[in-house]
């Protein structure tokens, strides 16, 4: 069966612009993840959701970024106003739930992020 | 804040040799961990994850070791292949929130033949 898929793979910008990553999480998931992961370094949380809502943002980075989920589904992180310190690999996981119980986090490939 | 964290950065292991990841973690409150490797330009795949009311698991050639009065956990890879070269990252739940893992800043393996 197919896995977590992101897209795109790689994306260069200018700084200022904005970018939009796609997240499409294996099928049935109902949670899925958000994380950032800068050259060399650990993985940063940054926001899931549970469905369509996301009851945890704390960390997102600022107010430039901001994440949507429609449909249970497929998820889009946005970027505003993209600055060179957001360069980094931004990684989408998805994960079904059982009574709530914390369950694997199934991770997708992951989108380069290189801000000019 | 609290954080988890990993004793060794680097870990160089001669094929056929068992290896030893250590990680330490400071929150009592978080009731998961996870082991991930992560090979270059992919993203993290799951190796095996314990439960608080557990202190120790198997999978296929590892094993999870933890140990809540010192706040360790360890990864243990019998017989390391050089596929099993990569970085390994464990991580926590730390309980305030649930789906939320944080991560340590990983140790790189290095398989030697």
């Amino acid at each position: 069966g197919a896995g977590v898929s992101q897209s795109p793979s790689n994306k260069v910008t200018e700084k200022g612009k904005d970018v939009e990553l796609r997240c499409d999480p294996i099928s049935g998931h109902t949670a899925l993840y958000w994380y950032r992961q800068s050259l060399g370094q650990g993985l940063e949380f940054l926001i899931y959701f549970q469905g369509n809502s996301a009851p945890d943002k704390s960390g997102l980075p600022s107010d430039r970024f901001s994440a949507e989920r429609t449909g249970g589904s497929v998820s889009t992180l946005t970027i505003q106003r993209t600055q060179q310190e957001d360069s980094a690999v931004y990684l989408c996981a998805s994960s079904p739930v059982y009574s709530g119980v914390y369950n694997e986090q199934f991770f997708g490939p992951g989108t380069r992020l290189t801000v000019l | 804040g609290e954080s988890v964290g990993l004793h060794l950065p680097t870990l160089s292991v001669q094929e056929g040799d068992n290896s030893i990841i250590n990680c330490a973690y400071s929150n009592s409150a978080s009731d998961y961990f996870i082991w991930y490797k992560q090979e270059s330009g992919k993203g993290p795949q799951f190796i095996i994850d314990i439960r608080s009311n557990m202190d120790k698991r198997q999978g296929q050639r590892v094993t999870v070791l933890l140990n809540k009065t010192v706040k360790h956990l360890s990864l243990q890879i019998a017989a390391t292949q050089p596929g099993d070269s990569a970085v390994y990252f464990c991580a926590e739940n730390l309980g305030d929130s649930w789906g939320k893992l944080q991560f340590g800043a990983g140790t790189q393996v290095v398989v030697t033949p």
